[in-house]
Order: C-alpha cells, then sequence, then structure tokens
C-alpha cells in the first residue's frame, strides 16, 4: 500500500523567510496530494492541493511542487508569519474513491 | 450545515470496555474515514468506506470495527479497548467527483480524544 515520508518533523524559521517542506510517496498509481494544516487543539484543514497533471500549483504566498518522476512533491510557504505556526501534514491518494494516506506531519514555528 | 459532527468530544475508558464513537455528516459525501492521531505519528487511517454498505480496512484496522448502513453516518467501534488505543480520534467525509470540483477534500470532525486506563 502507499506509503507517505515527511521531512522536517520539525522547523522554525524567522518571520519572513521562506519555509519548505518535503513527502515522497511509494505508490506510483497516487495522482492526488494535499497538504493540511492543523493548528494546536483545531481540526486539519486543507491549505492546498496538486493532481498529477500539473508540476506546481500557487495560492498566494502558498505554492505545491509535484515531481512524479521521483515521487515527491514539496510545500513552499513564502514570507512567512507567525500566523502560519502550525503542523503541516501531507497525503497522497490515487483519488476519486480511493483513501487518503498522511505523512507525520511537520510542526513550523515561525518567530517573530 | 453541520458539516462532520462527533460524539462524544471526550471519553475514558477502562480496559477491555467497549465503546463507539459517531460520526454523521450532512453533505451527502460518499466517502467516509476514521483517523487516529497520535504524537509523531501524524493521522493514521484505521478504517474507510467509499459509500453505504461498503467499508475497507486503513493502515491500523485491528481493535476497531466500522459498518455504513447510511450515507451519513460512520460510527467506529472499539471491541474491547486497550491503552494502545489512547488517542485523538478523527472522522472526516469528502466528496467523490471529478477534479477541481471540491472532490476528495477531507472535512475532519472535532476530533474525539479517548483515554483508556
Amino acid at each position: 500500500g502507499e506509503n507517505v515520508e515527511q521531512h522536517p518533523s520539525t522547523l522554525s524559521v524567522q518571520e519572513g523567510d521562506s519555509a519548505v517542506i518535503k513527502c515522497t510517496y511509494s505508490d506510483s498509481a497516487s495522482n492526488y496530494f494535499p497538504w493540511y494544516k492543523q493548528e494546536l487543539g483545531k481540526r486539519p484543514q486543507l491549505i492546498i492541493d496538486i493532481r498529477s497533471n500539473v508540476g506546481e500549483k500557487k495560492d498566494q504566498r502558498i505554492a505545491v511542487t509535484l515531481n512524479k518522476t521521483a515521487k515527491h512533491f514539496s510545500l513552499h510557504i513564502t514570507e512567512t508569519q507567525p500566523e502560519d505556526s502550525a503542523v503541516y501534514f501531507c497525503a497522497a491518494s490515487r483519488g476519486n474513491t480511493d483513501k487518503l494516506i498522511f505523512g507525520t506531519g511537520t510542526r513550523l514555528q515561525v518567530f517573530p | 450545515n453541520a458539516g462532520v459532527t462527533q460524539t462524544p468530544k471526550f471519553q475514558v475508558l477502562k480496559t477491555g470496555q467497549s465503546m463507539t464513537l459517531q460520526c454523521a455528516q450532512d453533505m451527502n459525501h460518499e466517502y467516509m474515514s476514521w483517523y487516529r492521531q497520535d504524537p509523531g505519528m501524524g493521522l493514521r487511517l484505521i478504517h474507510y468506506s467509499v459509500g453505504a454498505g461498503i467499508t475497507d480496512q486503513g493502515e491500523v484496522p485491528n481493535g476497531y470495527n466500522v459498518s455504513r448502513s447510511t450515507t451519513e453516518d460512520f460510527p467506529l467501534r472499539l471491541l474491547s479497548a486497550a491503552p494502545s488505543q489512547t488517542s485523538v480520534y478523527f472522522c472526516a467525509s469528502s466528496y467523490s467527483g471529478l477534479a477541481g470540483s471540491g472532490a476528495n477534500v477531507l472535512t475532519f470532525g472535532a476530533g474525539s480524544r479517548l483515554t483508556v486506563l
């Protein structure tokens, strides 16, 4: 079955710097790759997703890149702000009705 | 629209007791799933369902049962609770449809914190 590895487990950056979180997946049939943000004590919420027919997707300060050949995808946050501090999870799925498998999470801390 | 509703929010059990975590959604989502969240281990899939009458195992199904008799409800049963099942449990649902239409985007419930003594 699918296995998703996520690095780093913790990441500390200064406000205004960029942050990059990387994930690799094992199932070459996976074609849907979402990223979720979980603030302390809250439920996870989708921040951005990408499907395998595109290599990059941007939404304001957030971008995701996908390399299907190497089976890895990354989350890029530019101009980080203290409110970006949270745990971020990557995930992978074959899409449609298939199960979604998550990585182990990255705790991002943005210091003012 | 209540979204995904989980009950109870908190529960303390003794080893060997059984209980059911309830999950209901009012969005007519075909796909429903249960995850457990433990420190440093992310969200691990327990069971999932792609529609009423259909269930399948996830990554960590042992010790848990599910059923899906209606589109709206997806209860998770712990048959004989063990301390290793102490965790935060999340139910999540999504619409299964065409890409770009919000398909596969999970809506999570607020979570249920379970402690097994």
